[in-house]
């Protein structure tokens, strides 16, 4: 059973609008969440996370939202920028280990 | 400041041989894990460490070994390689914990086992 899971495996969105993407979690115990984006050929970088006990945290375009009651988690970029095309994970850690959701391709259009 | 560093970038093994995927930090974490990734797939945990001599397995351990004498180095041996270990593996090392849960990624092994 997938602890973590991002439903929509793509997204498309215009340069300049929002980009909202969605991760699920099944486990309580989470105590931190992590959005990574990964370019192809290389390895994930740490875009943002956020700890279980806020509702919010925002860095610049980047803004995560944490609804602990409904298990989801939620990535706004604003504005979207074609640079942004990449997948994202979202993960979710319990003392130190993370476990990954499937991601979700993000492309932004000129 | 190099990071995490992995070698090879990519290896071709046939069924049955061994082999051993290098990881290296310069940035003195004391956690260090070993990821691999399918095609449409997140990332799976195959082992982790919590510091030099210590490791446990993650979601995904069959196939693999870890050791972890030194608190940079954190190799991964596949004893006996079989195609379902086809993947791109990733080698990753964060702080001990708290805000620190950040992990820091290599680039990346592509293994393809024939």
């Amino acid at each position: 059973d997938q602890q973590v899971k991002q439903n929509s495996p793509s997204l498309s969105v215009q340069e300049g609008r929002i980009s909202i993407l969605n991760c699920d979690y099944t486990n309580s115990m989470f105590d931190y969440f992590l959005w990574y984006k990964k370019y192809p050929a290389e390895g994930p970088t740490f875009l943002i996370s956020i700890s279980s006990i806020k509702d919010k945290n925002e860095d610049g375009r980047f803004t995560v939202f944490l609804n602990k009651s409904a298990k989801h988690l939620s990535l706004h970029i604003v504005p979207s920028q074609p640079g942004d095309s990449a997948v994202y994970f979202c993960a979710a850690s319990a003392r130190g280990k993370s476990t990954f959701g499937d991601g979700t391709t993000l492309t932004v259009k000129p | 400041n190099a990071g995490v560093t992995q070698t090879p970038k990519f290896q071709v093994l046939k069924t049955g041989q061994s082999m051993t995927l290098q990881c290296a930090q310069d940035m003195n974490h004391e956690y260090m894990s070993w990821y691999r990734q399918d095609p449409g797939m997140g990332l799976r945990l195959i082992h982790y460490s919590v510091g030099a001599g210590i490791t446990d397995q993650g979601e995904v351990p069959n196939g693999y070994n870890v050791s972890r004498s030194t608190t940079e180095d954190f190799p991964l041996r596949l004893l006996s390689a079989a195609p379902s270990q086809t993947s791109v593996y990733f080698c990753a090392s964060s702080y001990s914990g708290g805000i620190q849960e950040t992990q820091y990624f290599g680039p990346g092994t592509r293994l393809l086992v024939l």
